[in-house]
């Protein structure tokens, strides 16, 4: 396995904040994706870490820390449409091309 | 653009039998993968290919082969079916240079009885 760690399930609120946890081997590490993925559908390409702290995209952020393999996904104001599956996948290793993605965590947004 | 398109979006096979799902995209993208997911399993990497010509295997690669004669197009065939294989396969295309994300064709969901 690539020895990536999400939490299975998370529930909220709308308006509240939640955040997301991966872990993730720290050798050969070059980068972090995040996913969003609606039941049903295809994922979609939320944002790419490179560097240490946090990156803001509207009511998305996303935190790395390259040192403890260790990256969040925080969400704010929370919709009903966020409700949906979140992927971390670690870009490691020499070999372009090839992704690896965590089990995602399932996130339901209650009214 | 059409963007990743993906055929079919439903199969159904018996046991045994082989077929090719058909990946193809427009967007001049040197990077293919196939992503096969399962309930709990999240996203598994199949076979993956970094230019035409070039593919190499991903961490479940069993019981399926891949091609890249041209930049475009990216077929995965099933060999001779199993019920394991009985999945919802994805697409996925990018650009060669790091940081960009992977875009995702719809999916096919296969069934084998």
């Amino acid at each position: 396995g690539q020895n990536i760690d999400q939490p299975t399930e998370m529930t909220a609120t709308e308006g509240a904040i939640v955040q997301i946890n991966c872990t993730y081997q720290t050798s050969g590490f070059n980068g972090l994706f995040w996913y969003q993925q609606h039941a049903g559908e295809a994922p979609t390409f939320l944002s790419y870490n490179v560097l240490d702290g946090l990156e803001e995209k509207g009511r998305f952020s996303s935190f790395l820390s390259r040192s403890k393999g260790y990256s969040y996904l925080l969400l704010k104001e929370l919709q009903m449409k966020d409700s949906a599956s979140y992927l971390c996948a670690p870009d490691r290793g020499s070999t372009l091309g090839r992704l690896y993605f965590g089990r995602g965590t399932q996130l339901t947004v209650w009214p | 653009n059409a963007g990743v398109t993906q055929t079919p979006k439903f199969q159904v096979l018996k046991t045994g039998q082989s077929m090719t799902l058909q990946c193809a995209q427009d967007m001049n993208h040197e990077y293919m993968s196939w992503y096969r997911q399962d309930p709990g399993m999240g996203l598994r990497l199949i076979h993956y290919s970094v230019g035409a010509g070039i593919t190499d295997q991903g961490e479940v690669p069993n019981g399926y082969n891949v091609s890249r004669s041209t930049t475009e197009d990216f077929p995965l065939r099933l060999l001779s079916a199993a019920p394991s294989q009985t999945s919802v396969y994805f697409c996925a295309s990018s650009y060669s240079t790091r940081g960009h994300g992977y875009t995702f064709g719809s999916g096919t969901r296969l069934t084998v009885v």
